[in-house]
């Protein structure tokens, strides 16, 4: 079966520009992560959606980063505007279950973002 | 709060070597833990995890890790390494209390394999 895929895998913008990052998960699978990973860090969960509702966004920074994931399918991660520390890989991740089965999750690429 | 340390940022081995690479959580309860391994340019992909049950757990590509209530950790064992298995290691505890599948890393291992 297909993986899950991301588009760009590499983007260069200047601060205060917009990005958006795109994701298809693995078909059929209910639950789509964002995570962020700083050079030299873990992933870091940004958001979660179950479906097409989300789940936990709790260190989403939501006075510039925005997601939404449409039809309970594809998902879209958006930074507006963008700051230097926002540079990092976004990764994207789908588990075929949902509440804590989820935990099994198959990641994407990646995206990596750096901001001048 | 939940964390997963993973003391040693750096790991050099030579091929055919055995391979531990350490990991400690902190939480209340009985965990959920994952080891995960990153290739360059690649996303994560899940080496083994560990839910319940027998302490030594199994996975993918020759890897095991065995479960330390006791320690509080989750080290990760492989007995011959090879040249393919450079490459980042991360550790995750399943934070359980959120009760949607939340995953904590830590801040990885990278592996270097002399020849």
């Amino acid at each position: 079966e297909a993986g899950v895929a991301q588009s760009p895998r590499y983007k260069i913008i200047e601060k205060r520009q917009s990005v958006a990052f795109w994701c298809n998960p693995i078909s059929g699978h209910a639950t789509l992560y964002w995570y962020q990973q700083i050079l030299g860090q873990g992933p870091k969960l940004l958001i979660q959606f179950q479906n097409n509702g989300v789940v936990d966004d709790s260190q989403l920074p939501k006075d510039r980063f925005s997601a939404e994931r449409l039809k309970g399918v594809d998902s879209t991660l958006k930074i507006q505007p963008a700051k230097l520390e926002d540079s990092a890989v976004y990764l994207c991740a789908s588990s075929p279950r949902a509440g804590p089965g989820s935990y099994e999750q198959y990641f994407g690429p990646g995206t990596r973002l750096t901001v001048t | 709060a939940q964390s997963v340390t993973q003391p040693d940022i750096h790991i050099t081995v030579s091929e055919g070597a055995s391979l531990e690479l350490r990991c400690n959580y902190s939480y209340g309860a009985t965990p959920y833990l994952f080891w995960y391994v990153q290739s360059p340019g690649q996303g994560l992909q899940l080496l083994l995890k560990y839910f319940s049950g027998d302490t030594l757990v199994q996975g993918i590509k020759g890897f095991e890790a065995e479960f330390k209530r006791s320690q509080s950790s989750f080290n990760l064992r492989k007995p011959s390494v090879h040249w393919s298995d450079a490459a980042e290691y991360f550790c995750a505890v399943g934070a359980i209390s959120s009760n949607t599948g939340k995953l904590i890393f830590g801040q990885g291992t990278t592996l270097q394999v002399k020849p």
